[in-house]
């Protein structure tokens, strides 16, 4: 079983569509947890850490359940530029840090 | 300044050259890593820096070595590379152990011939 399991999408929805992603670790010993967007041939980049109370930025809404080791991510009024690949990242409690990611879900907005 | 540089962007070698990659950051963290992604998959750790130390090295080949000068400089050193270690080449930073997250440069796209 991998550490990180996400989505394997793609999902492609029409632009305004509310979609959402999840992702489930196994690791108990996991300590953070973040989404990442990277797109096409770049970086990726820190989309938003996710707390077991939920937090939300402006369209976006992610969702941690410890006990059920379960990631989600909200993404309401979808825009053409939220077309990407979204990593579902866990960093795990050690003397080291180490993130590891999720395989991706490949997000694709149509007008 | 919160941004991870990293040079060359692109770099094409010979399977008998020696070359080096280069990252750089400015912020003051005190962890640095080096990950390899392929087309279409996540990134792979290879090595992580905690304070200019080698924590972890993920059973990476030797001919990938590590080096942190500082604590603002990454370099990875490439020697008889093979074709499959084509691949693009991130390097990251993180403030403490990255309960904050980690900071990616935008990478060396690295083609092995």
């Amino acid at each position: 079983r991998k550490e990180v399991e996400q989505d394997p999408g793609p999902f492609n929805v029409p632009e305004g569509a509310t979609v959402a992603f999840n992702c489930t670790y196994s690791n108990s010993a996991s300590q953070s947890f973040f989404w990442y967007r990277q797109d096409c041939r770049k970086e990726p980049k820190l989309l938003m850490s996710v707390y077991s109370s939920g937090n939300e930025d402006g369209r976006f809404t992610a969702q941690l359940n410890r006990a059920s080791q379960y990631i989600s991510l909200l993404i309401r009024d979808s825009k053409l530029s939220d077309s990407a690949t979204y990593l579902c990242v866990v960093l795990l409690r050690s003397s080291a840090s180490k993130i590891i990611f999720g395989s991706g879900t490949r997000l694709s907005i149509r007008p | 300044d919160t941004e991870v540089t990293q040079t060359p962007k692109h770099l094409v070698m010979g399977m008998t050259n020696k070359k080096s990659l280069k990252c750089e950051q400015h912020m003051g963290h005190r962890a640095m890593y080096w990950y390899k992604q392929k087309a279409k998959k996540p990134p792979e750790l290879m090595f992580v820096y905690s304070y200019e130390k080698l924590s972890i090295n993920e059973s990476v080949p030797s001919r990938f070595s590590p080096e942190c000068p500082n604590s603002s400089l990454l370099n990875l050193h490439l020697h008889a590379l093979q074709p499959e270690d084509s691949a693009l080449y991130l390097c990251a930073s993180s403030q403490g152990l990255g309960a904050s997250g980690y900071t990616f440069g935008s990478g060396t796209r690295l083609t092995v011939v």
